[in-house]
């Protein structure tokens, strides 16, 4: 069964910091990880969709890397904004892309103006 | 956004009493998923949809728990005799090459 783990739970820092959210997962053989982003009381936003085949994807000032073999992705923020602040959320998608997605925690986010 | 709208956005019920919520996704989304979020917990999968056949259900999803999308289009998420643990967000989401596209969520509050 696959178990998602986020690292750090919660983490504040002052505008313009690049930070790094971490994710790790139990199962390596993944069909693709995708990272979210979640605002209070509202649906999810796709903000990356890494392929099991690839290494890493950009979107902005948002870089997101996997590493099958150890079970880690991690999410890079670079120059982060007070908008920025939301909660984090990275999910693993299993079973030859048909099984739903499994999902970490979160981490959740406040970047300080 | 998305294009995938769920209906309705909120729903307050006592409990033992049923509720049906809906979820459209765009044409394009062949696939569709349910999902619940309790507070500070990630979203957890409920059951999925291919078209219109129901191709897996979580074992969260008891036997009060029906879901149905009739045409290939349009889903429904029914709970009967409803639990005050049944209090969540339920996210509906679409897609169709891995990549999911989530809904902005129904809240539910059984009493």
């Amino acid at each position: 069964k696959q178990e998602v783990t986020q690292i750090p739970a919660a983490l504040s820092v002052p505008e313009g910091e690049n930070l790094v959210l971490n994710c790790s997962f139990t199962d390596s053989a993944i069909y693709n990880l995708q990272w979210f982003r979640q605002d209070p009381g509202k649906g999810l936003t796709s903000l990356l969709l890494i392929q099991s085949s690839q290494r890493e994807q950009t979107s902005g000032r948002l870089n997101a890397s996997l590493d099958k073999s150890s079970g880690r992705s991690t999410l890079y923020i670079a120059a982060s904004q007070p908008g920025d602040s939301a909660t984090y959320l990275c999910a693993a998608h299993s079973g030859g892309g048909a099984d739903g997605l499994t999902f970490g925690k979160g981490t959740h986010l406040i970047i300080q103006p | 956004d998305t294009g995938v709208s769920q209906d309705p956005r909120h729903k307050i019920t006592k409990r033992g009493q049923n509720v049906t919520f809906r979820c459209d996704p765009i044409s394009e989304h062949n696939r569709l998923y349910w999902y619940r979020q309790t507070l500070g917990q990630g979203p957890e999968f409920l059951t999925y949809f291919q078209n219109e056949a129901q191709l897996e259900k979580s074992r969260l999803l008891s036997d009060r728990f029906s879901a149905e999308r009739p045409k290939g289009s349009f889903s429904t998420l029914e709970i009967q005799r409803t639990e005050q643990g049944d209090s969540a967000m339920y996210l509906c989401a679409g897609g169709s090459k891995g990549e999911q596209f989530f809904g902005p969520g129904t809240r539910l509050t059984v009493l």
